[in-house]
């Protein structure tokens, strides 16, 4: 699976857009980009996933550069209950359900009120 | 309620014990997968089971082992504990045409080794 980067900590006020960034440089053809988050101690939730067109769903956006290289989850309006560790997973994907996913360190998003 | 259910919620033992932590997946889900998470650590990969066999391992020690059984439940055993076990240990379970939309976690086990 490919290696993401992701800034360590962001800061973010509360009902502005959280734009949370993820350089995957080495990403293939057919890998897909998701993104799951941690909310203190909890298990992970998955978020959205995208392979090479913009994706939004009820919880966020995601956009993926033309060359795939980087991507951004957007949360169009954050509250402090978006407060959480988010991880940008980049991985091949089927659909067969049997593959592991490969958590990075992620980003820790703390919304401000 | 994500439809994973781990037992116990938490678990407090001494150096030296063994435990056991089990894991329900969702109904009709058919792989588990076992990861740990220490304090202020990312999530690391164990083990996954697919319909009763391994199929995939990652950074278990020997002195952890995990089955999974045939009405899919997975139990974790980790023996000869020591005070660096202590963890949130977390099953995350998948279905068959579910690859696409994720993992389901249930919300883990906190073991504390003392």
């Amino acid at each position: 699976d490919a290696k993401t980067t992701q800034p360590p900590s962001m800061d973010c006020a509360e009902g502005r857009a959280a734009n949370l960034p993820c350089n995957h440089s080495t990403i293939s053809g057919n890998e897909y980009v998701y993104w799951y988050r941690q909310i203190h101690s909890q298990g992970p939730q998955y978020i959205i996933h995208g392979l090479k067109n913009n994706e939004t769903n009820e919880m966020a956006s995601l956009i993926i550069t033309e060359d795939r290289k980087s991507s951004t989850l957007i949360l169009p309006h954050a509250t402090l209950r978006d407060t959480a560790v988010y991880y940008c997973i980049v991985r091949v994907s089927s659909n067969f359900g049997n593959e592991k996913l490969t958590f990075g360190t992620g980003t820790r998003l703390t919304i401000i009120p | 309620d994500s439809g994973v259910t781990q037992t116990p919620k938490h678990l407090i033992t001494a150096t030296g014990q063994r435990v056991t932590l089990r894991c329900s997946p969702r109904s009709g889900d058919l792989s588990v997968y076992w990861y740990q998470q220490s304090l202020d650590q990312g999530l690391q990969f164990l083990i996954q089971y697919y319909n009763g066999e391994e199929r995939a391992k990652g950074n278990i020690l020997e002195r952890f082992s995990a089955q999974q059984f045939p009405d899919l439940h997975s139990e974790l055993n980790l023996s000869s504990l020591e005070l660096g076990d202590s963890a949130l240990y977390f099953c995350a379970s998948s279905a068959p045409g579910q690859g696409f939309y994720g993992y389901t976690f249930g919300s883990g086990t906190r073991l504390t080794v003392v």
